[in-house]
């Protein structure tokens, strides 16, 4: 089956630090998205993508995070001045479609640690 | 706001056992629902999903029905294996919210020979 990459798989940064976490998306998919996990808590969503615009967004994405897909194939997550509550696992995902009963297939993740 | 609960793990059971795993939601309209699973190392993969009312879901031997009036997807498996040993996690996606998954808090699950 076809697969999400994410690179790198830990990211180790300091406090105030920009970090660009990396996410190769299945090649025939149009919507792509950002998760995050910190430990012990529930698996939420940031960010959804298409046709090179933010879809939809939540609360955790302020403006300190930023989406690109520079390229035909990456697609990134910015985080400008990171603190410390920004550790945690970072899943990217990708669909072929934008509809609710859509399947995701997800990355392995970032394990992202802000010192 | 919607919401997915399922019920706390870890869950420890001997090969062959049955597998419940409760999971129950709020939600305004008609959401999708959805079983992902994790193994160690690995990403989220969608082990099955229903899309209205009275669906079931099944892959690999798990089902799981969409109860409105109960508002529940419980996963089952009648006999587990070794090899489902995985963090297991319910979800929804809001109506016509394509792809804004929300989910439970994850159950790991342990199967022991």
């Amino acid at each position: 089956e076809p697969e999400v990459t994410q690179t790198p798989s830990h990211q180790v940064t300091q406090m105030g630090q920009e970090v660009i976490l990396r996410c190769v998306p299945i090649s025939n998919h149009l919507y792509f998205y950002w998760y995050r996990q910190i430990l012990g808590q529930k698996v939420e969503f940031l960010v959804s993508f298409y046709n090179n615009e933010i879809s939809e967004k939540s609360e955790i994405f302020d403006d300190q995070f930023s989406v690109e897909r520079p390229d035909g194939s990456n697609f990134t997550l910015k985080i400008r001045s990171t603190k410390l509550e920004d550790s945690a696992m970072y899943f990217c995902a990708s669909s072929e479609g934008g509809m609710s009963n859509e399947k995701l297939f997800f990355g392995s993740g970032t394990q992202l640690s802000v010192l | 706001g919607d919401s997915v609960t399922q019920m706390e793990g870890p869950v420890t059971l001997s090969e062959e056992a049955f597998l419940t795993i409760n999971c129950t939601y709020t939600a305004t309209g008609y959401p999708s629902l959805f079983w992902y699973v994790q193994y160690p190392g690995e990403g989220l993969q969608l082990l099955l999903k229903a899309t209205k009312a009275d669906d079931k879901g099944s892959n690999k031997g798990f089902e799981a029905t969409y109860r409105k009036e109960t508002t529940s997807f419980h996963l089952e498996k009648g006999s587990v294996q070794v090899s489902d040993s995985a963090v297991y996690f319910c979800a929804l996606s809001p109506y016509n919210q394509g792809g804004k998954l929300i989910f439970g808090q994850g159950t790991e699950l342990s199967v022991k020979p």
